[in-house]
């Protein structure tokens, strides 16, 4: 009974490298979507999907890409990490869109240097 | 633009207390109002949730209170325990889930 299972858990990148933040669920989920999470900030969305093939930009989608090719699998990709990407990644996902419990992922902690 | 307001930032309280959170929002669509508990190095987990067509809701010792025409909603937690101590989020949702700042509570013995 995994539910959403994020990996890695904690990552260093250098300024300039790219990464991939990795997201599965075995939930049957229809909808996912990506926060990161700063301190006083609360978890700020950084993109969703609606369904597989279908993808949108959240609050803070810059910087970040995402694609859903199938309905397991939500990853995360940095293009060129900023220190200002620093932060504690969750993915989440849920049956419905918004209006239902969202489960959570444990976490990934990204510290770019 | 923050869409929801959360206040305290932080909170203590002695056990057996009522820690009370509160929440506010500008936009009038949305439709579902959960709270969420995060224990540290864990992700957050959906506590108790309302929709806006009733005042409260209770579920054991949690109760959410919705004041539809202030557009807020607040959090109580009865017989507060140590176990409760934790950071709380509340969020609002149409179509996104959008969270407020969280608040982190201290219940001490």
């Amino acid at each position: 009974n995994a539910g959403v299972t994020q990996t890695p858990k904690f990552q260093v990148l250098k300024t300039g490298q790219s990464m991939t933040l990795q997201c599965a669920q075995d939930m049957n989920h229809e909808y996912m979507s990506w926060y990161r999470q700063d301190p006083g900030m609360g978890l700020r969305l950084i993109h969703y999907s609606v369904g597989a093939g279908i993808t949108d930009q959240g609050e803070v989608p810059n910087g970040y890409n995402v694609s859903r090719s199938t309905t397991e699998d939500f990853p995360l990709r940095l293009l060129s990490a900023a220190p200002s990407q620093t932060s504690v990644y969750f993915c989440a996902s849920s049956l419905g869109t918004g209006g239902g419990e969202a489960f959570f992922g444990q976490g990934t902690r990204l510290t770019v240097v | 633009q923050q869409q929801v307001k959360q206040s305290p930032q932080s909170l203590i309280v002695q056990k057996g207390g009522i820690p009370i959170i509160n929440c506010a929002y500008e936009n009038t669509a949305f439709d579902y109002f959960p709270w969420y508990q995060q224990f540290p190095g864990k992700g957050p987990a959906l506590l108790i949730a309302i929709r806006p067509d009733v005042s409260e809701k209770k579920e054991g010792r949690f109760t959410i209170s919705f004041n539809k025409s202030a557009k807020q909603f607040s959090l109580h937690i009865m017989d507060s325990q140590p176990g409760d101590s934790a950071t709380y989020f509340c969020a609002v949702s149409r179509e996104k889930l959008t969270f407020g700042t969280g608040t982190r509570l201290t219940i001490i013995p």
